[in-house]
């Protein structure tokens, strides 16, 4: 029972545009979300998080909307570039449990 | 920058063989993870320690597969006998404590072939 999903496997932006990266979840008491990026032969690196008290967080180029009541939270990325190219896989918890659930990815690749 | 060291890199077995993988975990972190990462899925996690402690192990096969963290650093997971279905990325994380906000960091992985 796939608690975390990301329904896109793949996604193609030309350079410069807004890449969006959709994950969304079933479990309620889920309330502390991440999103990780992933090269081949690398394990996956932490990119940013967002508590379910706030409904956006920013870091650059990369910003986490969260919509609770959607159950739904998304990356976007703007502007992409090329070595934005990876997984990116979203990884959901609860605050009061001790492991993350992850979805199954969404390959990225932007188009010089 | 502290990384989550892994090995091997790669690791080529065959079905009924015994295999086994290390992972040290950023210094000072108290949480240590193991994942298994199929082709096509995310990370799920297999087992994970506090210290030397197991904290979670209900999704380890336990007829097949072992973890320890003896001295609550670095840590061994081990397949014995390892089957085809078992060929997949196996990571190994760590986090500074326990918790649903603690950020996991990841290392390299091992990729394991059963032939």
């Amino acid at each position: 029972d796939q608690q975390v999903k990301q329904n896109s496997p793949s996604l193609s932006v030309q350079e410069g545009r807004i890449s969006i990266l959709n994950c969304d979840y079933t479990n309620s008491m889920f309330d502390y979300f991440l999103w990780y990026k992933k090269y081949p032969a690398e394990g996956p690196t932490f990119l940013i998080s967002i508590s379910s008290i706030k409904d956006k967080n920013e870091d650059g180029r990369f910003t986490v909307f969260l919509n609770k009541s959607a159950k739904h939270l998304s990356l976007h990325i703007v502007p992409s570039q090329p070595g934005d190219s990876a997984v990116y896989f979203c990884a959901a918890s609860a605050l009061t449990g001790n492991q993350f659930y992850f979805g199954t990815g969404t390959s990225l690749t932007v188009i010089p | 920058e502290a990384e989550v060291a892994q090995s091997p890199r790669y690791k080529i077995t065959e079905k009924s063989q015994a295999v086994a993988f290390w992972c040290d975990p950023i210094s000072g972190h108290a949480t240590l993870y193991w994942y298994r990462q199929i082709l096509g899925q995310g990370p799920e996690l297999l087992v994970q320690f506090q210290d030397e402690s197991v904290v979670d192990d209900s999704q380890l096969p336990k007829d097949r597969f072992s973890a320890e963290r003896l001295k609550g650093v670095d840590s061994t997971l081990k397949i014995q006998p390892a089957e085809l279905g078992d060929s997949a990325m196996y990571l190994c994380a760590s986090s500074l404590a326990v918790g649903g906000t603690d950020t996991q960091y990841f290392g390299p992985g091992t990729r394991l072939t059963v032939l």
